[in-house]
Formats: C-alpha cells, sequence, structure tokens
C-alpha cells in the first residue's frame, strides 16, 4: 500500500527566505506526483504536476522536482512572502493501471508560515 | 477560468439521517472523483467515476455511500445513514480525459454530524 509522507510538518520563516519542502513515496510505481495548496477551510488548489518520466517542473517561483527511483520529491520556494502561508500536500498517482480512474494518495501536508 | 463547483458549502445533520453532497464538474471533464479529509488528517480518497459507473473504490466506500451523475452536469454522493465519524470535508475533483493527469478539485462541503 502506498503511503506519503511530508517533512516538515511544520515550518515558519521569514518573508524573502528560499526553502525546500519534502515529499516521500514508498512505491516508486508511480504515474504521477502533484502538488498542492490548501489554505484554511479551503479546497485544494494544484500547484504543479510531475509526470513519472520527468525530473522537474517549473511554475513561477515554484519549482518541483521528482526521484522516482528514490521515491522523493521536493517543492522548492523561492524568495517567500507571507502569502505563501498555506499548508502544502503532495499526493501522488498509482501507475499500474495507466493512470486515467485512479485516486491520489496524500500527504499529511506541511503547514507553512512566513514570517512578514 | 472552469472550475469544479460544489454544494452546499456546509452540512449539518443529525446522526442516521441521508445527506446528498452535490458536485458539478468542469463541463468537458469525463473522469470524476470523491475524497474526504477528517479535520486534521489526510486527505482520503473515496471513489472514482467513469461513463456512469464506478471505477475504483476504497475500503472507505463500505454500502453506506453512494454516487451517481443523474443528469449531464451533476455528480452526487450519498451517505445513507451517517455517523458521528462521517463529519469531515468532502471534496470532489474532476479530470477530462485519461491522457490528462491533473486533478481539479472543488472548494468541498464541510459535513457536520452531530
Amino acid at each position: 500500500k502506498q503511503e506519503v509522507t511530508q517533512i516538515p510538518a511544520a515550518l515558519s520563516v521569514p518573508e524573502g527566505e528560499n526553502l525546500v519542502l519534502n515529499c516521500s513515496f514508498t512505491d516508486s510505481a508511480i504515474y504521477n506526483l502533484q502538488w498542492f495548496r490548501q489554505d484554511p477551510g479551503k479546497g485544494l488548489t494544484s500547484l504543479l504536476l510531475i509526470q513519472s518520466s520527468q525530473r522537474e517542473q517549473t511554475s513561477g517561483r515554484l519549482n518541483a522536482s521528482l526521484d522516482k527511483s528514490s521515491g522523493r520529491s521536493t517543492l522548492y520556494i523561492a524568495a517567500s512572502q507571507p502569502g505563501d502561508s498555506a499548508t502544502y500536500l503532495c499526493a501522488v498517482r498509482p501507475g499500474y493501471s495507466g493512470g486515467g480512474a485512479d485516486g491520489l494518495t496524500f500527504g499529511k501536508g506541511t503547514h507553512l508560515i512566513i514570517q512578514p | 477560468e472552469p472550475e469544479v463547483t460544489q454544494t452546499p458549502s456546509h452540512q449539518v445533520t443529525q446522526m442516521g439521517q441521508e445527506v446528498i453532497l452535490r458536485c458539478v464538474p468542469i463541463s468537458n471533464h469525463l473522469y470524476f472523483y470523491w475524497y474526504r479529509q477528517i479535520l486534521g488528517q489526510k486527505v482520503e480518497f473515496l471513489v472514482s467515476f467513469y461513463n456512469n459507473e464506478i471505477s475504483e473504490k476504497s475500503e472507505i466506500f463500505d454500502d453506506q455511500f453512494s454516487v451517481e451523475r443523474p443528469d449531464g452536469s451533476n455528480f452526487t454522493l450519498k451517505i445513507r445513514s451517517t455517523k458521528l465519524e462521517d463529519s469531515a470535508m468532502y471534496f470532489c475533483a474532476s479530470i477530462r480525459d485519461r491522457g490528462d493527469n491533473e486533478q481539479f478539485f472543488g472548494p468541498g462541503t464541510r459535513l457536520t454530524v452531530l
């Protein structure tokens, strides 16, 4: 059974710092990996999706990397801002059925606070 | 930009009552999902739905749960006899087709069972 772990569980840093959030998964047979942002009491906003054949994806100040063989992904946030404060979730889709209908397995998230 | 919508945003019900949570997926999407998140815990997959039938379901999705696409736009999750432990945030998600990997999530319905 796939297990997704995110470290650290919480992080508080001053504005302007670059930071790295970590995600690990136990079964490397994934179809893709998706990073989400969740604000308190709100839904999930997709940030980046990395296909199993890719090594990284970038969107603005965000960069996500994937090392499928070692079961790891990182989300790099450059020049952090108070508006980045949220919980960041990592989720993987199993690869055995070729994608499509499969449900995602989520980590518990990293609760990030950017101090002004 | 198209988005997944969910109603109601908050539902309060008594234990043992039936509830129906509603979702309107993005209009040209073909695969639909329900997830739940108990307060302080991980988001958990419940069920996926394609071509008017369940594609996959988790062990959480027992006989108390059912899903339906009653018309061309709505996708519903029914809980027949709610329990206290069903209190959670329920998220609907959709993707366009098999080759489209990014799941788009709705804002969620907070279900409170008293």
